[in-house]
């Protein structure tokens, strides 16, 4: 089945320094993909996108890599700063829902100043 | 601004009582959703629907119940049947044929006392 899962459950980084999150998905077949950031007490947002016809996607101070072979993603956060920590989700769509998404457990990033 | 108002904020309910929960958008999205969060887990959906006067039951519908009369509006409404309701419950919306990016709302946490 499908499922959406993240390597690490907490991630604690210093100021300044690069963060990595990791999420592995298992339904080969899945063509999108989705990153979101959810602050304390507050709903997701999106933070970037990617489809499986890339390898690669940068935003601002973020960039999503994909392998497609082993079905695993990065978000990776440059110069992390205080308001980067919260939990971070990746998502995938989930066909029988239209476009409903599966969510994995989340990473908490937390940010040490 | 557009964007989606959840409310209230945060409610207690004794157990035995059904309570509701609103959901507004000024997005003008046709799609609407909810999806329930507990402590370390991912999101899932509770129900979602496409159009006005239209939903279906998403991966853990049973104890809860929806309407759909206006396209702004997708009241979730927890009900007495529901065994486990404590958690924190999140509206999304997203335009029908899009990305498929989902908009969420502050989320409502529900407490059974």
């Amino acid at each position: 089945g499908e499922s959406v899962g993240l390597h690490l459950p907490t991630l604690s980084v210093q100021e300044g320094d690069n963060s990595i999150i990791n999420c592995a998905y298992s339904n080969s077949a899945s063509d999108y993909f989705i990153w979101y950031k959810q602050e304390s007490g507050k709903g997701p947002q999106f933070i970037i996108d990617i489809r499986s016809n890339m390898d690669k996607r940068q935003g601002q101070r973020v960039t999503v890599l994909l392998n497609k072979t082993v079905k695993h993603l990065s978000l990776q956060i440059a110069a992390t700063q205080p308001g980067d920590s919260a939990v971070y989700f990746c998502a995938e769509p989930k066909g029988n829902y239209g476009q409903n998404f599966v969510f994995g457990p989340g990473t908490r990033l937390s940010v040490l100043p | 601004d557009g964007g989606i108002t959840q409310s209230p904020k945060y409610l207690f309910r004794k157990e035995g009582q059904n309570v509701t929960l609103s959901c507004e958008q000024n997005l003008n999205h046709d799609a609407m959703y909810w999806y329930r969060q507990d402590p370390g887990q991912g999101l899932r959906l509770i129900y979602y629907s496409q159009i006005v006067n239209d939903f279906q039951k998403g991966d853990i519908a049973e104890g809860y119940s929806v309407s759909r009369e206006k396209k702004e509006s997708f009241p979730l409404t927890v009900t007495s049947a529901q065994k486990n309701p404590t958690a924190f419950y999140l509206c999304a919306s997203s335009i029908t044929g899009g990305t498929g990016e989902l908009f969420f709302g502050e989320g409502s946490r529900l407490t059974v006392l």
